[in-house]
C-alpha cells in the first residue's frame, strides 16, 4: 500500500466546472506539494504546505493535518488546467513519498 | 532565460555503458534535486544537494552518483546503465533545504537504454 493515495485517478470535467483532487497519507509529515505535469512533460510546483490553506489564481489548496488530508481545487475549469496532478510529501522521518497521480483532463 | 535546465534532452545508449546527464540552474538556489519517472508515469525523489553537500539520498543503486561541483549544478551519473534505468530524469532546484520551498523542474532527459 502507497503511503500516499490519490482520488480520483482519473477525472474528466467539462469546462468551467469546480474540481476537487483529493490526497491522503499515512504518515506523519513536515511538508506536502502539489505538482502540476503537463502532457508535455513539464512539471511545476503549484503548492507546498505544512498547515491551512493556500489560493493561488484559480487554484486553491487545502490541508488537515489531524485528519492527513489534502485537496486541490480548481475553480472555474479550463482546459489549460489539463495535467496530471501529484501530491507528494516529506515525512517527519525524513522520507518522500509520491502519490501515483490524478489525470484531468478538461473538455471545451 | 532558462531557470533549470538539463542536457541532454534526449539519450540513447547501450546497456553496459556509462553515462552522464548535466543540470544546472540560474537562480540561485540553494538546494538541487534529482528525480526519476518511471515508464508508468510514478515519480520519486532520487537525491538532494545543499550547497554542494548530500542532504537526501533515497535507496538507489550505487551505480548512480551525483556530483555537484558548485550549488548552481548537480550532474548525474549513471555507471553500467541497466534497462530498468530507462526513464525520464527531472532536476529542480529550490531555494531552501531539503523539500521545504517551492520546487522549480528542469524539462527533463528521457533515457533509454537498449
Amino acid at each position: 500500500k502507497n503511503e500516499v493515495e490519490q482520488s480520483p485517478q482519473n477525472l474528466t470535467a467539462q469546462e468551467g466546472e469546480f474540481i476537487t483532487i483529493n490526497c491522503s497519507y499515512s504518515v506523519g509529515i513536515s511538508a506536502l506539494h502539489w505538482l502540476q505535469q503537463h502532457p508535455g512533460g513539464g512539471i511545476v510546483s503549484l503548492f507546498m504546505l505544512s498547515s491551512g490553506k493556500k489560493k493561488h489564481g484559480r487554484l486553491i489548496a487545502t490541508i488537515n493535518i489531524q485528519e492527513k488530508h489534502s485537496s486541490l481545487h480548481i475553480t472555474a475549469s479550463h482546459p489549460r488546467d489539463s495535467a496530471v496532478y501529484i501530491c507528494a510529501v516529506r515525512s517527519t522521518g525524513n522520507q518522500f513519498y509520491f502519490g501515483t497521480g490524478t489525470s484531468l483532463t478538461v473538455i471545451p | 532565460d532558462t531557470a533549470v535546465s538539463q542536457t541532454p534532452k534526449y539519450l540513447v545508449t547501450q546497456m553496459g555503458n556509462d553515462k552522464s546527464i548535466k543540470c544546472e540552474q540560474n537562480l540561485g538556489h540553494d538546494t538541487m534535486y534529482w528525480y526519476k519517472q518511471d515508464s508508468k508515469k510514478f515519480l520519486k525523489i532520487m537525491f538532494s544537494y545543499n550547497n554542494k553537500e548530500l542532504i537526501i539520498n533515497e535507496t538507489v543503486p550505487n551505480r548512480f552518483s551525483p556530483k555537484s561541483p558548485d550549488k548552481a549544478h548537480l550532474n548525474l551519473h549513471i555507471n553500467s546503465l541497466e534497462l530498468g534505468d530507462s526513464a525520464v530524469y527531472f532536476c529542480a532546484s529550490s531555494p531552501g533545504t531539503s523539500f521545504t520551498d517551492t520546487q522549480y523542474f528542469g524539462p527533463g532527459t528521457r533515457l533509454t537504454v537498449l
